[in-house]
Formats: C-alpha cells, structure tokens, sequence
C-alpha cells in the first residue's frame, strides 16, 4: 500500500511558470525524500528534508515540511520544458528498515 | 548518472517461467533496494540487503527472492511468473553508514509477462 499520496495527479504549466506538488502521508517519519522519473527510467533524488526541518531549498526547488498535517509540497520554480516528468514523494519511516514508502506521484508537463 | 547499473533492460518471459535480475551498486554503497513499479504507479518496496543479509521485507510473496553478493551487487529472483509482474524493477544502493536515506536508482528492468 502507498504512503504517500500526491495532488494533483497531473499538472499541465507553460514553461516560466511555477509548478506546486503536495504530498500526505499517514505514519510518523524519519525524513521525506522527492524524487523525479522521466517516462518509465530511474528514480533520481531531487532533495531530503528530515522530521525536525520545516522548508529545504535547492536551486528551482522549495520543500516545505508540516509534520502536524502530515503533508509536504514541492515547488518548482521558472518551471523548463526539460522539468516534464513525473514527481513522487517518498517517506522513510521513524523505526525500523530504511526503505522508501513511495506515492503514486504528480505527472508533471511543461508547455514550451 | 548514478553509477547503478542493472541488467537487463528489457526481458519477455512466458507465465510459470522464471527469471534472475541484475543490479550493480554504486561505489562504497553496501545496501541494495529493490522496488517495483507497475504502470502509473509509484515504486513499491520488495525487500533490501544490507551487507549480505535480507534487512527488510515489503508485501511480497517468497516467489520473490535475492541474494547480495561480497561486492555488493544483487540478484532479484522471481519464480512461476504471473502476468500481475510484468512491471518495471528498480534497484537502488545506498550507504546507511553516511547517515543518510537517499538512495540512487539504476535505470530498471522492463519485465513483461506474456
């Protein structure tokens, strides 16, 4: 079963504009991990943001984290034509193995 | 690029049959993920090998099976095929002694179940 649950499940944007994903998920974690898929290859780690932080930036990207709702959003920034793909948040949970507990993910397309 | 290799890319099996996945793990990384991801949906967890030795098991039946070799890279197992496996399969290696859960992805297996 998913942990996470993405919204929207897809996004269409023009390309300049900004692209939000948000994540729910439903057990205590560790830390919540975003990660981008290009139609149907691998995962590639986009950016970490642990239990104890609130908002994480890196380059285009803002993470922000809400441990009392249970929630995470994504925002792409200036969004390009090359940030087509899909988004998926991913949850490590507080105890036990280090796996990733995946959403269905935000399949995102930017218009150029 | 992630250093995550996997073999094969593509692979057409019949139902019943049996088939073995590859993954080499990148450099200094001893734990290895499998994940697998049927079409629109999110990865989902089949199990991890940390220094040789199964760490963690998802929902998966024991028709799933694998094995990490001394230099860390893994073999997935899979017997009497259904079709409800033709999915993509993912490794990912990860180095948990850095203190970190970021795990890098190969580029999958394409299994299809006729």
């Amino acid at each position: 079963s998913q942990q996470g649950e993405e919204d929207p499940q897809a996004l269409s944007i023009q390309e300049g504009e900004n692209a939000t994903m948000n994540c729910s998920y439903k057990t205590s974690i560790n830390n919540l991990q975003w990660y981008r898929q290009n139609s149907g290859r691998g995962l590639v780690h986009l950016i970490l943001i642990r239990s104890n932080e609130r908002e994480k930036h890196s380059g285009r990207l803002r993470v922000t984290l809400d441990t009392s709702k249970k929630s995470s959003s994504l925002l792409i920034t200036a969004s390009r034509a090359a940030d087509t793909a899909s988004y998926f948040c991913a949850t490590v949970l507080g105890t036990g193995r280090r796996a990733l507990t995946f959403g269905s993910g935000t399949r995102l397309q930017v218009q150029p | 690029e992630t250093g995550v290799t996997q073999s094969p890319t593509h692979l057409i099996k019949t139902r019943g049959q049996q088939v073995t996945l590859r993954c080499s793990s990148q450099s200094g990384h001893n734990t290895v993920s499998w994940y697998q991801q049927a079409l629109g949906q999110g990865p989902q967890f089949i199990f991890q090998y940390y220094r040789e030795e199964e760490n963690g098991r998802g929902n998966f039946p024991p028709r799933f099976s694998g094995l990490q070799f001394p230099n860390y890279s893994s073999e997935l197992n899979v017997n009497a095929l259904e079709l409800d496996d033709s999915a993509l399969y993912l490794c990912a290696s990860s180095a948990p002694g850095l203190r970190t859960d970021t795990q890098y992805f190969g580029p999958g297996t394409r299994l299809t179940v006729l």
